[in-house]
């Protein structure tokens, strides 16, 4: 039982260049959840997915896209690389309180991605 | 917009010696989470107390909230060093939606 993997770990990006941070969970969670963690900001929600098929929006969705096709998998992508979106990324999973029924769940974090945007 | 803001921002305290951080949020909660983020890793889920508990143990944590003061506190017993980490609360607003909503964190150093 692997919980929350990232990858990669590290990743440096010219400005303007495309990528893609990889978020996969093995605990059959059906919430996914990316944030960014900045110093003296905490964590602030991107996007996230209550189930295969279904996203939205966070707190700060600009200039990211995500997908979620599988309930395992939950990619987040960078469109244009900006030199505002150096930062750690977390991925984040639960259980859904809608299927459970027991009000909001902890959330399991991956190790994260730490990205610098040249 | 943060809505939980965690207080002291940082806490250097002795082994052995009990460490309290606290939490304040700004609007009405279903449930308050705290968790702990060691140097270069994830955050890692600690407690979990709903808006009509009042206090709620984990071994060595204790966590109490006070809804009509919007705020919670986290206390850690007999300190060890391996309890050095930064830690965070997080609220959710709506029953059934999995958002949460971080403080800022305290950075806990316990010495040895």
């Amino acid at each position: 039982n692997a919980g929350v993997t990232q990858t990669p770990k590290f990743q440096v990006l010219k400005t303007g260049q495309s990528m893609t941070l990889q978020c996969a969970q093995d605990m059959n969670h059906e919430y996914m959840s990316w944030y960014r963690q900045d110093p003296g900001m905490g964590l602030r929600l991107i996007h996230y997915s209550v189930g295969a098929g279904i996203t939205d929006q966070g707190e700060v969705p600009n200039g990211y896209n995500v997908s979620r096709s599988t309930t395992e998998d939950f990619p987040l992508r960078l469109l244009s690389a900006a030199p505002s979106q150096t930062s750690v990324y977390f991925c984040a999973s639960s259980y859904s309180s809608l299927i459970t029924g027991q009000g909001n769940q902890p959330q399991h974090f991956g190790d994260g991605t730490r990205l610098s945007i040249l | 917009s943060q809505q939980g803001e965690e207080d002291p921002q940082a806490l250097s305290i002795q082994e052995g010696e009990n460490a309290t951080m606290n939490c304040s949020y700004k609007t009405s909660i279903n449930n308050l989470q705290w968790y702990r983020q060691n140097s270069g890793r994830g955050l890692v889920h600690l407690i979990l107390i709903r808006s009509n508990e009042r206090e709620k143990h984990s071994g060595r944590l204790r966590v109490t909230l006070d809804t009509s003061k919007k705020s919670s506190s986290l206390l850690i017993t007999a300190s060890r060093a391996a309890d050095t980490a930064s830690y965070f609360c997080a609220t959710d607003s709506n029953f059934g939606n999995e958002k949460l909503t971080f403080g800022t964190g305290t950075r806990l150093t316990i010495i040895p």
